[in-house]
């Protein structure tokens, strides 16, 4: 079955403390991307990558890592967690096409509370 | 830059009544335009899309949409909705000509069909 898996899918943790949420897909898709999402504010892209060893920011990197070392997974870094990046966290891969005009694939969301 | 508005938080409908949702949107030239539907405790799913070609969209679970260059609108349809239609609804948008490869989303539209 074609699909984008994230784990962990809920995580709580404390102001400071590193955390990698990972993000996989099984559709040998050149364009991964993450999200957050939050309530009034739709969702906001962090990064996004168009293969492997390129990525690129989106609109809202700041606090934020990424890595792409194999085409398949496209894992998220917080270094330093804080409060404000509270959120509902979403992954996603497409095709690229010739201007990424594809479709995404989403996976099911990563639910990160910072205390 | 581009950008995506949707200009109602909340859309009410009776059952069988047609369902409109409204997204406007600014690019610089001529626009990718994408409809997803996010379903309670759901990642993203993928409703239809206008890249080139005719105006009028045809895509999944009856939905259409239909994009009007004049007014920078792609509206999402729905001639007779159905309670399952019960959702949060994003409109999302690419600048092909753009030098990056992000994209940019609504900040959403709940949808709730009373039966």
């Amino acid at each position: 079955e074609a699909q984008v898996t994230q784990n962990p899918r809920y995580l709580i943790t404390v102001t400071g403390k590193k955390l990698t949420v990972t993000c996989s897909q099984n559709m040998n898709h050149e364009y991964m991307s993450w999200y957050r999402q939050d309530p009034g504010l739709g969702l906001r892209q962090i990064y996004y990558s168009m293969n492997v060893e390129v990525t690129d920011k989106g609109d809202v990197p700041e606090g934020y890592k990424v890595s792409r070392k194999e085409k398949r997974n496209f894992p998220l870094i917080l270094e330093s967690p804080s409060p404000n990046q509270t959120s509902l966290y979403f992954c996603a891969s497409s095709r690229t096409g010739r201007h990424l005009e594809y479709e995404q694939y989403f996976g099911p969301g990563t639910r990160l509370t910072v205390t | 830059a581009q950008s995506v508005a949707q200009p109602e938080d909340q859309v009410n409908v009776a059952e069988g009544n047609p369902l409109t949702v409204k997204c406007t949107y600014s690019v610089s030239g001529n626009p990718y335009l994408f409809w997803y539907v996010q379903y309670p405790n759901r990642g993203l799913q993928f409703l239809l899309k206008y890249i080139t070609g005719d105006n009028l969209v045809k895509g999944s679970y009856g939905f259409e949409a239909e994009f009007n260059k004049s007014q920078t609108s792609f509206h999402l349809k729905k001639p007779s909705a159905l309670v399952s239609d019960s959702a949060l609804y994003f409109c999302a948008v690419r600048d092909p000509e753009g030098n990056d490869y992000k994209l940019s989303f609504g900040a959403g539209t709940t949808v709730t069909v009373r039966a």
